[in-house]
């Protein structure tokens, strides 16, 4: 069980905007910044989206990142084929022993 | 550019150790924190552990703490968690990732693979 909340699956058609939400506590998500990430097929996870909503040079503008109160969004616009990937939140918890918390990934399906 | 190479993975018995590095290259290593985390298999991230530039603060998460130790040698560039106790649900790729002040994971190694089976 994860401490943030993603769907485990979303999808879409080429062209299209997907969300995919993240769901947290005042704790995480409501106190601290959220990132994201990306994890092609085989791939180790690649940075997305830092402190809620800036994009790592080479990130398309098509990825955006949102937060409101304990929860955040990722939003991908003009859906591509090559966006289909496994997608994780992730934001540092300041009441658990453990520094950072992430959530269980959404599995992006490209129709 | 920057490279983080994970190595010491494996298969190990129940019980037993194992020691990962993770090699960096291409920015100065002593001016970022660390951290391991991993992903058991077909499941999500986990994060593991932390250090500090300096290596005076450690965080673990609740899953390792007693049996595992995150060190660091900043004058060869590297990063280690030492793994005692293994469990099998300790199974899991193990990736170590860069963090900084203003970003955090922003360069993954490519993984190295942690088994425990009898």
């Amino acid at each position: 069980q994860s401490v943030l909340t993603q769907p485990p699956s979303a999808s879409g058609t080429p062209g299209q905007r997907v969300t995919i939400s993240c769901s947290g506590s005042s704790s995480n998500i409501g106190s601290n910044y959220v990132y994201w990430y990306q994890q092609l097929p085989g791939t180790a996870p690649k940075l997305l989206i830092y402190r809620n909503n800036q994009r790592p040079s080479g990130v398309p503008d098509r990825f955006s990142g949102s937060k409101s109160g304990t929860s955040a969004s990722l939003a991908i616009s003009g859906l591509r084929s090559e966006d289909e990937a496994d997608y994780y939140c992730a934001a540092w918890d300041d009441s658990l022993s453990g520094l950072w918390v992430f959530g269980g990934g959404t599995k992006l399906t490209v129709l | 550019q920057v490279q983080l190479v994970e190595s010491g993975g494996g298969l190990v018995k129940p019980g037993g150790s194992l020691r990962l590095s993770c090699a960096a290259s291409g920015f100065t290593f002593s001016d970022y924190y660390m951290s391991w985390i991993r992903q058991a298999p077909g499941k999500g991230l986990e994060w593991v552990s932390y250090i500090s530039s300096s290596g005076s603060t450690i965080y673990y998460a609740d899953s390792v703490k007693g049996r595992f130790t995150i060190s660091r040698d900043n004058a060869k560039n590297s990063l280690y968690l030492q793994m005692n106790s293994l469990r099998a649900e300790d199974t899991a790729v193990y990736y170590c990732a860069r963090d900084g002040d203003w970003v955090s994971f922003d360069y993954w190694g490519q993984g190295t693979l942690v088994t425990v089976s009898s």
